[in-house]
């Protein structure tokens, strides 16, 4: 069973560009996880999401970045505009569904690094 | 969720057994402990995870006291590869979003 596929995992944008993020969740799973990890800074929440829908998204920044997990294909983190302070390493995790009081261990995938020049 | 405090960096020897402490003393009773560890600025990795008893799986073990304040976790014979950064997390039932504090540097010495 594969793990959380993340791409692409180096990622270079000049000021101004578009940055887009993939991540396939593992098989099974149907909640998508972002997370942003600053240099020498610890992983913060971004965005929650299920298929086609954004549960939480207090983490996001409110301009120029967006997520989306549609019914087909990975989920898309996009960051409109780059800024030199964007550049981090983008983390994207996966659980399944399994409802009710159990809690449901997320698994990380191995991040893309964002690098804007 | 809980708050965990936990040490901001420990020394093992090769092949000894590495504890890592992590206290939590507000955590509540639907609250789960989680370790995971980050290696190098790879992804974290998931380790164990336990509410109330004693966790055991091929990485690592979980101890966690009676009152639930505090737990341990411990990787019985540590090696280079194990040198990383360790999270102990409170998290509830059903959906989560994780937060990360700033962990533990384990270094492991040869």
């Amino acid at each position: 069973n594969a793990g959380v596929m993340q791409n692409p995992r180096h990622l270079v944008r000049r000021r101004g560009q578009e940055a887009r993020l993939r991540c396939s969740p593992m098989k099974g799973h149907s909640h998508v996880y972002w997370y942003r990890q600053l240099p020498e800074e610890g992983l913060k929440f971004m965005v929650y999401l299920q298929k086609e829908n954004i549960i939480d998204e207090s983490g996001m920044p409110k301009e120029r970045f967006s997520a989306e997990f549609p019914k087909e294909g990975p989920s898309i983190l996009r960051i409109q505009q780059v800024v030199r302070g964007d550049s981090a390493a983008y983390f994207c995790a996966s659980s399944p569904s399994r409802g009710g009081a159990s809690t449901d261990t997320q698994y990380f995938g191995p991040g893309t690094r964002l690098t804007v020049l | 969720d809980a708050k965990t405090t936990q040490p901001t960096s420990m020394d093992c020897a090769e092949g000894r057994a590495a504890n890592l402490p992590c206290n939590h003393s507000t955590i509540s009773g639907n609250e789960y402990v989680y370790w995971y560890r980050q290696i190098h600025s790879q992804g974290p990795q998931y380790i164990i995870h336990g509410l109330k008893n004693n966790e055991t799986n091929e990485m690592a073990s979980l101890i966690i006291t009676e009152d639930r304040k505090s737990s341990t976790l411990i990787l019985p014979h540590a090696t280079l590869r194990d040198t990383a950064v360790y999270y102990c997390i409170v998290l509830s039932g059903g959906y989560q979003k994780v937060t990360f504090g700033t962990g533990t540097k384990l270094q492991v010495i040869p």
